[in-house]
């Protein structure tokens, strides 16, 4: 089946840093990718849509400017935490569809971060 | 914007018992999915159902699509301790890869 491969896995990074967290599509490409939030115990929240070769499209409430999403290939995304608070701490997790395959989205292993 | 509401929220149940898993939704999906996450990983797709009435079985979950698409269920048979686990369902949008995530229903089967 499709893979997609996220990494860092996990991350501790100091406030007032910035932090890179990447996704692949390793055996399909894709136009589209999504970049998702989880706090314990809720379910997803997109954060963004990632275009290859244009500008993000972001979800009412995200600061475009905090979380900034670079999809330079049709295989790689990649979303920067810019000056990490405590409170941005959390799992991210990104998803892609193949091009060609309709509906079906694969997830990423996800990402956890931590801002000390 | 469509909502997908889940139910029940949280179910723990003996091992070998049957339930349910309900996802509604007063809009109309072009297909619904369903997905399984387990604490500290990313959710793994489990199935995609199109067609109003589909059914689909994946050993012992069976999932079902309602007629009109607004709703689907998941039922698991005799239950075991590997099926506890976050369930998550998601519709999308016509035309749009984005989608709607259920708030999930966490379920713990004890042994």
């Amino acid at each position: 089946g499709a893979v997609v491969s996220q990494h860092p896995s996990w991350v501790i990074c100091k406030s007032g840093t910035s932090v890179k967290i990447e996704c692949r599509s390793l055996d399909f490409q894709a136009t589209t990718m999504f970049w998702y939030r989880q706090f314990p115990k809720q379910s997803l929240m997109l954060m963004a849509t990632s275009n290859e070769g244009s500008k993000a499209t972001y979800e009412q409430g995200v600061e475009k400017d905090k979380f900034l999403i670079n999809h330079a290939s049709l295989t790689l995304s990649t979303l920067t935490v810019t000056s990490a608070h405590p409170e941005d701490s959390s799992f991210y997790i990104c998803s892609a569809s193949p091009t060609d395959s309709g509906n079906t989205i694969y997830f990423g292993e996800g990402s956890w971060l931590t801002v000390v | 914007t469509q909502l997908l509401e889940q139910s029940p929220q949280f179910l723990s149940i003996q091992e070998g018992e049957n339930l349910t898993v309900y996802c509604n939704s007063s809009s109309v999906f072009s297909s619904l999915q369903w997905y399984r996450q387990e604490p500290g990983e990313g959710p793994v797709l489990l199935v995609t159902v199109v067609t109003g009435g589909e059914v689909k079985k994946l050993k012992r979950l069976t999932f079902q699509f309602g007629d009109a698409r607004k709703d689907s269920s998941l039922h698991i048979t005799a239950a075991q301790p590997g099926d506890t686990g976050l369930y998550l369902c998601a519709g999308d949008e016509a035309g749009s890869y984005q989608l709607t995530f259920g708030k999930g229903t966490k379920l713990s089967v004890i042994p």
